[in-house]
């Protein structure tokens, strides 16, 4: 049972370049999220989606978009990677009370 | 103000040892409580949710005092397979989880 999976595992940008972070769950879960981790702040909500075709703003969506085409996916896309973007990014998806994470990518922008 | 603010340790503690974790949050309207457990460079899985009434699994007692806006987790008999980092998380009416930055633990031979 793959659960949710993310790619690529690591990941290095230049400044202003865009990019997809890919996240897809075969839980059959409604409630989808992207969080990004930096040292010392925790995980910080960037998007979440409740289901297909309805996401929304977290607490840092600036510079981020996202898309739920399908209960499966739940893509992340960077506009314009900035050097303030390098952190790990994580992907969970639930369904009820407990949260399933992705295993991470870690992104460095240069 | 953090909406969930942990001691970030880091806790050293011997093999055997029991320890103690504080959590408090700030949204009084916050409805579901929860500890993940992080592994050095590695995703945050659910250790264990939290009750009103307190629970318990195993070695590990989680409480939650709603008045004081105060969760706590005990872990007794401390292995070295529980160094990690422990995240207090608290879900909120519109099912978004707020993360605490985390307390650092290592369980030394």
């Amino acid at each position: 049972n793959a659960g949710v999976t993310q790619t690529p595992k690591f990941q290095v940008l230049k400044t202003g370049q865009s990019m997809t972070l890919q996240c897809a769950q075969d839980m059959n879960h409604e409630y989808m999220s992207w969080y990004r981790q930096d040292p010392g702040m925790g995980l910080r909500l960037i998007h979440y989606s409740v289901g297909a075709g309805i996401t929304d703003q977290g607490e840092v969506p600036n510079g981020y978009n996202v898309s739920r085409s399908t209960t499966e996916d739940f893509p992340l896309r960077l506009l314009s990677a900035a050097p303030s973007q390098t952190s790990v990014y994580f992907c969970a998806s639930g369904q009820g009370t407990e949260a399933f994470f992705g295993q991470g990518t870690r992104l460095t922008v240069v | 103000r953090k909406e969930v603010e942990q001691d970030p340790g880091p806790f050293n503690v011997p093999e055997g040892a029991t320890v103690a974790f504080n959590c408090t949050y700030s949204n009084s309207a916050s409805q579901s409580f929860f500890w993940y457990r992080q592994d050095c460079r590695k995703e945050p899985k659910l250790l264990m949710s939290v009750y009103s009434s307190g629970n318990e699994d195993g070695r590990f007692t989680a409480q939650l005092n709603r008045a004081s806006q105060y969760i706590s987790l005990l872990i007794r008999d401390s292995k070295l397979s529980d160094s990690a980092t422990y995240l207090c998380v608290v879900r909120g009416s519109a099912r978004q989880l707020t993360f605490g930055s985390g307390t650092q633990l290592t369980v030394l031979p």
